[in-house]
């Protein structure tokens, strides 16, 4: 296991309201990734990360900003809340051996 | 940019049946190619990869896939089906380390139903 950590793992908020979700790995890898899934979609790239301070953004990425101070730390943030980001989000990295994905956070915007 | 396509949402199979999963990728490059499965209520698991060498992999839980390139394919079986087996299973694309985007692109997934 990448000893991915992912915070929190479930979490209820407000539409309009800002939420972070933060991801944390132990490995010092190089590449993070966020994603999120929804039925019929599969799991969709909303941002990612090359390096600290070095991100981008994936197919998703509208209402969704990101950050990345320590190698070790990748925060999503949704600045206000809206139905539609009602999702289960991962987060990934990418070591040698392949891609390895936390246990995930199901967001309920209500 | 990279694509996976995977045909259906939901497979279903009677225990001790073939499993095939299909997908179909498009990639300006050399893909690696990925399965991944998951369980109810968890995280992905990496079923197999390919990358580079040869175009049959041998995965966990007695899966295999194999890389056609000329057909743009990288189908998932086993030869057997266990109820177990019963998850959404997720086949994905990468592209070689190219200017920082190592992006994983996923298909929409396939969910499989093993019946008694």
């Amino acid at each position: 296991d990448a000893g991915i950590t992912q915070s929190p793992r479930h979490k209820v908020t407000e539409t309009g309201t800002p939420v972070t979700l933060r991801c944390h790995q132990t490995e010092n890898h190089r590449y993070m990734y966020w994603y999120r899934q929804d039925p019929g979609h599969g799991l969709r790239l909303i941002h990612y990360s090359y390096g600290v301070k070095d991100t981008d953004k994936g197919e998703v990425s509208d209402g969704y900003s990101v950050s990345r101070s320590k190698t070790e730390d990748f925060l999503l943030t949704l600045e206000s809340a809206t139905s539609s980001q009602t999702s289960v989000y991962f987060c990934a990295i990418k070591a040698n051996y392949g891609y390895t994905f936390g246990s995930g956070t199901r967001l309920t915007v209500v | 940019a990279q694509s996976v396509t995977q045909l259906g949402s939901h497979v279903s199979v009677s225990e001790g049946a073939l499993v095939l999963l299909r997908c179909n990728y498009s990639s300006s490059v050399p893909p690696y190619l990925f399965w991944y499965v998951q369980y109810p209520n968890q995280g992905l698991q990496l079923l197999l990869k390919y990358t580079t060498g040869a175009t049959l992999v041998k995965g966990i839980n007695g899966f295999e896939a194999e890389f056609k390139k000329s057909e743009t394919s990288f189908h998932l079986t086993k030869p057997s089906a266990h109820m177990s087996d019963a998850a959404e299973y997720f086949c994905a694309v990468s592209d070689l380390p190219q200017g920082g985007s190592e992006k994983l692109v996923f298909g929409k997934g396939m969910k499989l139903t093993v019946n008694p």
